[in-house]
């Protein structure tokens, strides 16, 4: 098994680029969420998924969209980027959304200039 | 809505010394809480977990934690730490039934010989 595979590892961004981060797990969990992670905040949530063809928004989705099309895959699309957005970004998935533990991706380091 | 407070934000011990990682939270409802670490340019893995039952909860790599609902603390204890163990860990909660996972600000654990 592959786990959480996200891609890619590192991106360079100008203010006002478009791009999307992929994410992707072998695990067939329901649960999908994407986190950012900033020096001091720990990890704050974006937007999540509880199955295919439902979303919702985290703590922080502004400026970030996301779909599930299928169980597999949940990107997150950085519509404008803005200095603002320059972080780590974490995929992570679990079989359920209310007392399983979360399986992480190695991240995307992100730095928009 | 839930938060998290990870009292020290870099706890600096000596090899084969016992440690403690403090954490508090806030909800109005019951939560499930749990413990995460993060190695270096990596993602993070579930060390503990508390759902129901006994307080005291044991965790991977030799580590504790002991739900104390009346002080709404998770604190994480270890009796002997190892140089492997310098990593940042983050306590995170999540109301029971719901799927919104927060975590505290991470706590730098850095092991010296």
């Amino acid at each position: 098994n592959a786990g959480v595979t996200q891609t890619p590892k590192f991106q360079v961004l100008k203010t006002g680029q478009s791009m999307t981060l992929q994410c992707a797990q072998d695990m067939n969990h329901e649960y999908m969420s994407w986190y950012r992670q900033d020096p001091g905040m720990g990890l704050r949530l974006i937007h999540y998924s509880v199955g295919a063809g439902i979303t919702d928004q985290g703590e922080v989705p502004n400026g970030y969209n996301v779909s599930r099309s299928t169980t597999e895959d949940f990107p997150l699309r950085l519509l404008s980027a803005a200095p603002s957005q320059t972080s780590v970004y974490f995929c992570a998935s679990s079989y359920s959304h209310f007392r399983e533990k979360l399986f992480f991706g190695s991240g995307t380091q992100l730095s928009v200039l | 809505a839930q938060s998290v407070t990870q009292l020290d934000s870099q706890v600096p011990v000596f090899e084969e010394a016992p440690v403690e990682l403090r954490c508090n939270y806030s909800s109005s409802v019951s939560v499930y809480l749990f413990w995460y670490v993060q190695y270096p340019n990596q993602g993070l893995q579930l060390l503990l977990k508390y759902l129901s039952g006994s307080t005291l909860v044991k965790g991977i790599n030799g580590f504790e934690a002991e739900f104390n609902k009346s002080q709404t603390s998770f604190h994480l204890r270890k009796p002997s730490v190892h140089i492997s163990d310098t990593a940042e860990y983050f306590c995170a909660v999540t109301p029971v039934g719901y799927g919104k996972l927060t975590f505290g600000q991470g706590t730098i654990l850095t092991v010296h010989p």
